[in-house]
């Protein structure tokens, strides 16, 4: 069964600057998606960014952007410019690319705090 | 488009009464996933559906729950009767269906069993 890890339950960064999530995971597989949601406070499941693991290309989402290592098994959020709109919960999720549709495995998960 | 509905947001209930937990996925999404949120156990799948078939409810934590989807617009989350571990946050999420397409959360469902 593919798990995923978030080795980080807490992380802090001061407004403008930047800071990197952790995650990896575990699977046999050579195909599959990659994803990291936010939940704010209110609780709302938001997509950040994906990323296919067929793509070397690493993807980009404005501040947004993900450093993908596929041999080593590693997809790390890396966060521009942190806004204190930024601060929340970060999930980073793994899901095979079977037939239809499957569900995501999710990670613990890192609470995001953002410093004025 | 109005999103994943969920209903209702908070629910408070007594051990043993039943629950019901309600869901309507995007319209022309195929596919619908219910998730558990816990502190203990982060989030995790109960049950999903395609095309209105349940494909995978291993999931599910025991009898007491069941889950149904009658039709594209519409799913429900029983659990009866409640206990209080089964206090958590029940999310809804649908998708198109497609191989790795997106997955759109609904707001989530609180359950508080007393």
């Amino acid at each position: 069964a593919q798990t995923v890890t978030q080795s980080q339950p807490e992380m802090s960064v001061q407004e403008a600057e930047t800071v990197t999530l952790s995650c990896t995971y575990d699977t046999s597989e050579s195909d599959y998606y990659l994803f990291w949601y936010k939940q704010p406070p209110s609780r709302q499941m938001i997509l950040v960014i994906r990323q296919e693991a067929y793509k070397q290309q690493n993807a980009t989402e404005n501040r947004f952007s993900v450093n993908f290592q596929k041999a080593a098994k590693s997809f790390s959020l890396k966060i521009s410019d942190s806004q204190l709109g930024d601060a929340a919960m970060y999930f980073c999720a793994y899901r095979t690319p079977l037939s239809g549709n499957t569900p995501l495995v999710f990670g613990k998960g890192t609470r995001l705090s953002v410093i004025a | 488009d109005a999103g994943v509905i969920q209903s209702p947001r908070h629910e408070v209930t007594e051990m043993g009464q039943e629950v019901t937990l309600r869901c309507k996925p995007i319209s022309g999404h195929n596919s619908l996933f219910w998730y558990r949120q816990t502190m203990m156990r982060g989030l995790e799948l109960l049950i999903y559906f395609n095309n209105n078939v349940p494909i995978d409810d291993s999931g599910m934590p025991e009898d007491r729950f069941s889950a149904k989807m009658p039709n594209a617009s519409f799913s429900t989350l029983k659990i009866q009767p409640s206990e209080p571990r089964d206090s958590a946050v029940y999310f809804c999420a649908s998708s198109l269906g497609l191989a790795g397409d997106t997955q759109y959360f609904g707001p989530g469902t609180r359950l508080t069993v007393l």
